[in-house]
C-alpha cells in the first residue's frame, strides 16, 4: 500500500540553524501539507500546497518557514533560523481530492525536531 | 476561528463500548474526520462524515449533526490495542483543524 515517507526521523539542531525536513508524498496525490505537534499538544496546520504554490498557510507559518517541491517526488519544509519553540513533531500529509469525495489526508511517520 | 472540543481522557474495560464526543465551531466545514494516534506515531484515518447521520465501519462508527456542531466516535468491543488518542478534525478548504484529542485507556 502506498505511503507517505519522511526523513529524517529525528533531527537535533542548534538554535539559529537552518533545517530542512523532507517528505515523499504518495505518488498520484496532488495536495501536500505540513502539520506540527508540540509534545502533549494538538496537531496544528502549517501549510497546504497545490499546483506548485501555497494554497493556504496558518499564522504559525511565518517568514522563517518555506516549502518547496524541488522535483516530482519530494516536498520539503525549511525553517531558516530555528527557535527553541520550533521543537515539535512535524508531519507531512498528502491527499487526492479526485479520489472519492472526502479528501482523506494520509500522514507520514513524522520528523521529531529538537532545537537546543 | 476554529474551536473543537473533546474530552481529555476516557477509560473503559476490554470488550466494552466507549463514545467520544466532539463539538465544533468553525468558520467553514467540508466534513469531519476521526483519526487514531498512538503515542509518537502519525495520525491514521478512521472515519469521515459530511452528511448528518451515522457511518459504520466494523467496530467503529461515527455520527454527525451539522446543525448542532456535534459528532461522536463509537468504539465497540474494545481491545487493548485500541488504547490510543482519538482526534476529531474538521476539514475546511483542504486543511484539517484538530481537537486536542481524547486519550482512551482500555483496561483488562
Amino acid at each position: 500500500e502506498p505511503e507517505v515517507t519522511q526523513t529524517p526521523s529525528h533531527q537535533v539542531t542548534q538554535m539559529g540553524q537552518e533545517v530542512i525536513l523532507r517528505c515523499v508524498p504518495i505518488s498520484n496525490h496532488l495536495y501536500f501539507y505540513w502539520y506540527r505537534q508540540i509534545l502533549g499538544q494538538k496537531v496544528e496546520f502549517l501549510v497546504s500546497f497545490y499546483n506548485n504554490e501555497i494554497s493556504e498557510k496558518s499564522e504559525i507559518f511565518d517568514d522563517q518557514f518555506s516549502v518547496e517541491r524541488p522535483d516530482g517526488s519530494n516536498f520539503t519544509l525549511k525553517i531558516r533560523s530555528t527557535k527553541l519553540e520550533d521543537s515539535a513533531m512535524y508531519f507531512c500529509a498528502s491527499s487526492d481530492p479526485g479520489q472519492g469525495t472526502h479528501n482523506e489526508q494520509f500522514f507520514g511517520p513524522g520528523t521529531r525536531l529538537t532545537v537546543l | 476561528g476554529q474551536n473543537i472540543d473533546q474530552p481529555t481522557e476516557m477509560t473503559a474495560t476490554e470488550g466494552a463500548i466507549v463514545q467520544i464526543n466532539c463539538t465544533y465551531q468553525t468558520s467553514g466545514f467540508n466534513g469531519l474526520f476521526w483519526y487514531q494516534q498512538h503515542a509518537g506515531e502519525a495520525p491514521t484515518f478512521l472515519s469521515y462524515n459530511v452528511l448528518d447521520g451515522l457511518e459504520e465501519k466494523g467496530r467503529f462508527s461515527s455520527f454527525l449533526s451539522r446543525s448542532k456542531g456535534y459528532s461522536y466516535l463509537l468504539l465497540k468491543e474494545l481491545q487493548m490495542k485500541d488504547s490510543a488518542s482519538y482526534l476529531c478534525a474538521v476539514s475546511n478548504d483542504y486543511k484539517l483543524s484538530f481537537g486536542a484529542g481524547t486519550t482512551v485507556t482500555v483496561r483488562a
